[in-house]
């Protein structure tokens, strides 16, 4: 069964510093796509960044980039010059076929 | 354009009543899928729907059923109400089955708490 891991239920950064978010995922597929996505209190899950497996090349949207290792099934998200509204819970997911697996979230506090 | 929309925002229901959530998805979205969020965990998928069809079903019992319209809208109906279905209930939209690339587009969600 697909599986998604995300170890760090808690992390805290520093206004404009950088923080790095750990997702480790279990498959025996070669072709799937992995997400992350931000959940604020306002309890709209957000898209931040996806990755298509296939690709080498990391993803990066402005200050979000994912570190990719495939061979490893680890897929972390880099979050530079944090701000404010960053604060909020990150889910990594995973997709194959029609269904998305979540890991049980971080929760991201930016601290002024 | 309006996102998805989930109705009601809230609900409280009692032990062992039923219950119907509603979701309308992005316009022309044609797949919908419902999740079941307990508090502090992330999102557990509960079915997918695409042109009326089931085309998905997670781990869940028989008292979860679902249905989607013509319209592409659906409803999430719960039956025989446990105080482990407290949770939120998201509903995500996305343009079409088999494109794996495409994000979900989620709702807000559905508050229910059993009493």
């Amino acid at each position: 069964a697909q599986t998604v891991t995300q170890s760090q239920p808690e992390m805290s950064v520093q206004e404009a510093e950088t923080v790095t978010l750990s997702c480790t995922y279990d498959t025996s597929e070669s072709d799937y796509y992995l997400f992350w996505y931000k959940q604020p209190p306002s309890r709209q899950m957000i898209l931040v960044i996806r990755q298509e497996a296939y690709k080498q090349q990391n993803a990066t949207e402005n200050r979000f980039s994912v570190n990719f290792q495939k061979a490893a099934k680890s897929f972390s998200l880099k979050i530079s010059d944090s701000q404010l509204g960053d604060a909020a819970m990150y889910f990594c997911a995973y997709r194959y076929g029609q269904n998305f697996v979540f890991g049980p979230g971080t929760r991201l506090s930016v601290l002024p | 354009d309006a996102g998805v929309t989930q109705s009601p925002t809230h609900l409280i229901k009692t032990r062992g009543q039923h219950v119907t959530l509603r979701c309308s998805p992005i316009s022309g979205h044609k797949s919908v899928s419902w999740y079941q969020q307990v508090l502090g965990q992330g999102p557990q998928f509960i079915f997918q729907y695409y042109e009326k069809e089931e085309r998905g079903r997670g781990n869940f019992p028989d008292r979860f059923s679902a249905r989607q319209f013509p319209n592409y809208s659906s409803e999430l109906n719960v039956n025989a109400l446990l105080l482990g279905d407290s949770a939120l209930y998201l509903c995500a939209s996305s343009y079409q089955l088999g494109v794996v690339n495409q994000p979900q587009h989620f709702g807000d969600g559905t508050r229910l708490s059993i009493l």
